[in-house]
């Protein structure tokens, strides 16, 4: 059974504080690792997608990096408005749906 | 607006009623997909449908929950005699086939009173 656990649960930064988000996953053939925001009442906005070791992706202050055991989330110099709960998901060849973890929530201070 | 989209945002019953949801997915997509969220958890996967057919259902779904996606488009999530358990936000994703990218419509809020 593949499982996600993300942590910390809930991080605060000060504006312009950078830092981390972690992902550590247990799958059988992963074929995707997924990143979505989450705003409080609507669903899952989708930010990345990570297919292999060593892939990386960027937009904006946000950078995901992809290992074979987990992924990380880096949010560099955060605004206010970087303040969600990230989800991380994967989709593994044994299963053909999304599996999520329980999401870090983040919050950022101006 | 092409993403996905979900009838009702909200809907408050009481306990034993029955309720339907609606979800119309990216209109190119062919898979569609019912999540579960309840507070401070990720989405559990409920069912997902390619085009018409519903190829596979969690053990999440219980007796009482139904899903249909009669022309291969919309989709209803249709839950009977509604508990206090069921409270939940119910999503809708839908991806192209041979594609793992989900996008997730913006959830109808269930509150079983």
């Amino acid at each position: 059974e593949d499982q996600v656990t993300q942590s910390p649960e809930a991080l605060r930064l000060q504006e312009g504080e950078s830092s981390s988000l972690n992902c550590s996953y247990t799958v059988s053939g992963l074929r995707g690792l997924f990143w979505y925001r989450q705003d409080p009442g609507k669903g899952p906005e989708f930010l990345f997608t990570l297919y292999s070791a060593g892939e990386e992706k960027e937009k904006e202050r946000l950078k995901a990096t992809l290992t074979k055991k987990e992924s990380f989330l880096h949010i560099t110099a955060p605004k206010p408005e970087d303040s969600a709960t990230y989800l991380c998901a994967v989709f593994s060849g044994s299963a053909r749906q999304l599996t999520f973890g329980s999401g870090t929530q983040l919050t950022v201070l101006p | 607006d092409t993403g996905v989209s979900q009838d009702p945002r909200h809907k408050i019953t009481k306990r034993g009623q029955n309720v339907t949801f609606r979800c119309d997915p990216i209109s190119e997509h062919n898979r569609l997909y019912w999540y579960r969220q309840t507070l401070g958890q990720g989405p559990e996967f409920l069912t997902y449908f390619q085009n018409e057919a519903q190829l596979e259902k969690s053990r999440l779904l219980s007796d009482r929950f139904s899903a249909e996606r009669p022309k291969g488009s919309f989709s209803t999530l249709e839950i009977q005699r509604t508990e206090q358990g069921d409270s939940a936000m119910y999503l809708c994703a839908s991806s192209l086939a041979g594609s793992p990218e989900q996008y997730f419509g913006p959830g109808t809020r269930l509150t079983v009173t």
